[in-house]
């Protein structure tokens, strides 16, 4: 079975902070995304990653970076923490050249 | 106007009842996908498909490529099928996704 962990379900952080968001996948996947989600607005990409140490930016990549050290796992990073950014963020991953989705549980993110 | 839209929004039905959600999509795709989130946020894929039809246990997925355009069926829905349904386009590798349609099948 394929797994995909995202490191916490709910967060809660202050404006300012900086927030780091890990995923991890068990499926030797090229593929690993994020995503955030928002009422009415479906999953928009904020980046998305084919290999190690590589890095595209999706549709909303401001005010986020990511990390990609490692083949089984992607952090999202949100330099400074804005009430905007408060949502649900979902890491995904698949294998190449194959856009069958594997999503991890997703994290609440509350910034206050 | 999106590239992947989805209707109903929302959709309320009572159990045992046949269910419909549809996707159209303005783009050329490889694939089609239905996906099921569940409330708690996790996200699981029900299908990919190119054409025709696919069915796995009362769930059943119809692409017509030459219309734009994919459904997703539940046959004797039950209370465990509510849900977001979202679809998403394939398109040149990149998934360009709908909004999703909440269901909620009432006892």
């Amino acid at each position: 079975d394929v797994k995909v962990t995202q490191s916490s379900r709910y967060l809660v952080k202050r404006t300012g902070e900086k927030v780091f968001l890990e995923c991890v996948q068990d499926m030797d996947h090229e593929n690993m995304f994020w995503y955030r989600q928002d009422p009415g607005l479906g999953l928009r990409l904020i980046y998305f990653s084919y290999d190690v140490k590589m890095k595209e930016k999706g549709d909303i990549p401001e005010g986020y970076s990511v990390s990609r050290e490692k083949k089984e796992r992607f952090s999202l990073i949100l330099e400074s923490a804005s009430t905007n950014q408060t949502s649900m963020y979902l890491c995904a991953s698949s294998a190449i050249r194959n856009t069958e989705a594997f999503f991890g549980q997703g994290t609440r993110l509350t910034v206050v | 106007k999106n590239e992947v839209e989805q209707s109903p929004q929302n959709l309320t039905a009572q159990e045992g009842e046949f269910i419909t959600i549809n996707c159209s999509y303005s783009v050329g795709i490889s694939a089609l996908h239905w996906l099921q989130q569940h409330p708690g946020g996790g996200i699981v894929s029900l299908f990919m498909l190119s054409s025709g039809k696919k069915k796995h246990g009362r769930l059943i997925a119809t692409i017509n490529i030459q219309e734009k355009h994919s459904s997703l069926h539940i046959t004797a829905s039950h209370p465990r099928d509510s849900a977001v349904y979202i679809c998403a386009a394939d398109s040149n590798y990149q998934l360009i996704w709908g909004a999703g349609t909440k269901l909620i099948i009432k006892p």
